[in-house]
């Protein structure tokens, strides 16, 4: 069955550093790929997309390229903020499904 | 952009007790909601979708007379989770579309089966 595999967090880093957060996937077809975003307190939030190999999603500084040679969908960001601590999941949907298959999520913690 | 809120974001209850679980479209009409479960440091797990005006269809595994989804309107899903124990307990997520792929999520609901 389908599946995405996220890095572990948390991941620790001070503002201003290079942000990576690894994600791979296993999926039937050819999925589209996400990234959700949850503030605390908050609902999931759609970060970016991309629906086919090669395609670049990218919002508020974040991006990410979908590989489909590495099956991966790493994200990004060149220059973190604190108010970008948050838990971060990717995510897929394929074969036709609107529902979504999520990977464990990573939490970020940012500090000054 | 759409919101979906949930009711209540927090619940206690006795084991054997069943607890119902709200999910609304607050701006827009949603033919379609998706119930996920999480539990602690896991992935959201798809539990069923929920279809306005029919019945919902359950993933493998999930017990359809354990977790009841009406989605009676289409504004308003709801989770009712009958004879709860405290395996039941968890983080259970809704969301809803208006179309396309994007999925709008609610912030969740929190339920302790003591």
């Amino acid at each position: 069955g389908d599946s995405v595999t996220q890095m572990e967090g948390p991941v620790t880093l001070s503002e201003e550093a290079f942000l990576t957060i690894n994600c791979t996937y296993t999926a039937t077809g050819y999925p589209s790929l996400f990234w959700y975003v949850q503030y605390p307190g908050e609902g999931l939030q759609l970060l970016l997309k991309a629906t086919k190999a090669d395609d670049k999603g990218s919002n508020k500084g974040f991006e990410a390229t979908y590989r489909k040679e590495t099956t991966s969908f790493h994200l990004e960001k060149g220059s973190v903020q604190v108010s970008d601590s948050a838990v971060y999941f990717c995510a897929l949907s394929a074969g036709g499904r609107r529902a979504l298959t999520f990977g464990s999520g990573t939490r970020l913690q940012v500090q000054p | 952009g759409a919101v979906v809120s949930q009711h209540p974001s927090r619940v206690i209850c006795k084991s054997g007790t069943s607890v119902k679980i709200e999910c609304r479209s607050l701006d827009f009409q949603a033919t379609t909601m998706f119930w996920y479960r999480q539990f602690p440091k896991q992935s959201l797990m798809l539990m069923a979708t929920s279809n306005e005006g029919s019945k919902a269809t359950y993933e493998q595994g999930v017990e359809k007379d354990k977790f009841l989804i009406n989605h009676a309107s289409l504004t308003l899903s709801t989770l009712t989770v009958t004879s709860a124990h405290p395996e039941d307990s968890s983080f259970y997520i809704c969301s809803a579309g208006v179309s396309g792929e994007t999925q709008y999520f609610g912030p969740g609901t929190r339920l302790l089966v003591l």
